[in-house]
């Protein structure tokens, strides 16, 4: 069965310094992963998606991600973190019919 | 139109009361889901809809009722709720329905409602 891993419960980093969040996900065959945002009381926003071809996938917002098929890994990461970038991480694996998100990771942007 | 809308934005509500909940999307998309959320937990799928057609229910309590009137519409009813049923109720879409594979669709996700059970 499908899972997914998000190890970090709450990451803590200060404005302007990089992030990476890091999610590991068991699943038979290639997986579709994504990752989403949702800030506090908000639905849930796409950042990224990963289906297939080139492994390091960018999307919105300044944020990328790189799929690692040998480490059953696709972490997000930012080069420069915003304030505004405060909110719940959510890495999922599936697609149209079945989504299967990690129990998200909370990050916080010290000034 | 790329976004998914839902009403009301908060709910609060007696255990004995009926209500429901809606979600609209204009986006041509052919499936639909109804996901419960409590604070600071991921989303749970409860019900998928496909073409319409009702295809995965969580074993959701059946005083929880969804309904898909037509492609771009989805409600969901409510009945004699507990208290513990009160969350963030998220709906969303996909373009591609796969029965029982993984599509190649992300979802889209309406900005939820609020519901608050007394």
């Amino acid at each position: 069965a499908q899972s997914v891993t998000q190890p970090d419960i709450h990451i803590t980093v200060s404005e302007g310094a990089s992030l990476e969040l890091r999610c590991n996900y068991s699943y038979g065959a290639t997986p579709y992963l994504f990752w989403y945002v949702q800030s506090p009381g908000q639905g849930l926003q796409l950042l990224l998606k990963y289906f297939s071809g080139d492994t390091l996938v960018q999307g919105i917002k300044g944020f990328e991600a790189e799929f690692k098929r040998s480490q059953s890994s696709f972490n997000l990461r930012k080069p420069s973190v915003h304030w505004s970038d405060a909110a719940e991480y959510f890495c999922a694996v599936g697609g149209s019919n079945d989504m299967r998100f990690g129990a998200g990771t909370r990050l916080t942007v010290k000034p | 139109d790329t976004e998914v809308t839902q009403t009301p934005k908060h709910l609060v509500m007696g255990m004995t009361n009926k209500k429901s909940l809606k979600c609209e999307q204009h986006m041509g998309h052919r499936a639909m889901y109804w996901y419960k959320q409590k604070a600071k937990k991921p989303p749970e799928l409860m019900f998928v809809y496909s073409y319409e057609k009702l295809s995965i229910n969580e074993s959701v309590p059946s005083r929880f009722s969804p309904e898909c009137p037509n492609s771009s519409l989805l409600n969901l009813h409510l009945h004699a709720l507990q208290p513990e049923d009160s969350a963030l109720y998220l709906c969303a879409s996909s373009a591609s329905p796969l029965s029982g594979t993984f599509g190649v669709g992300e979802q889209f996700f309406g900005p939820g409602t609020r519901l608050t059970v007394l």
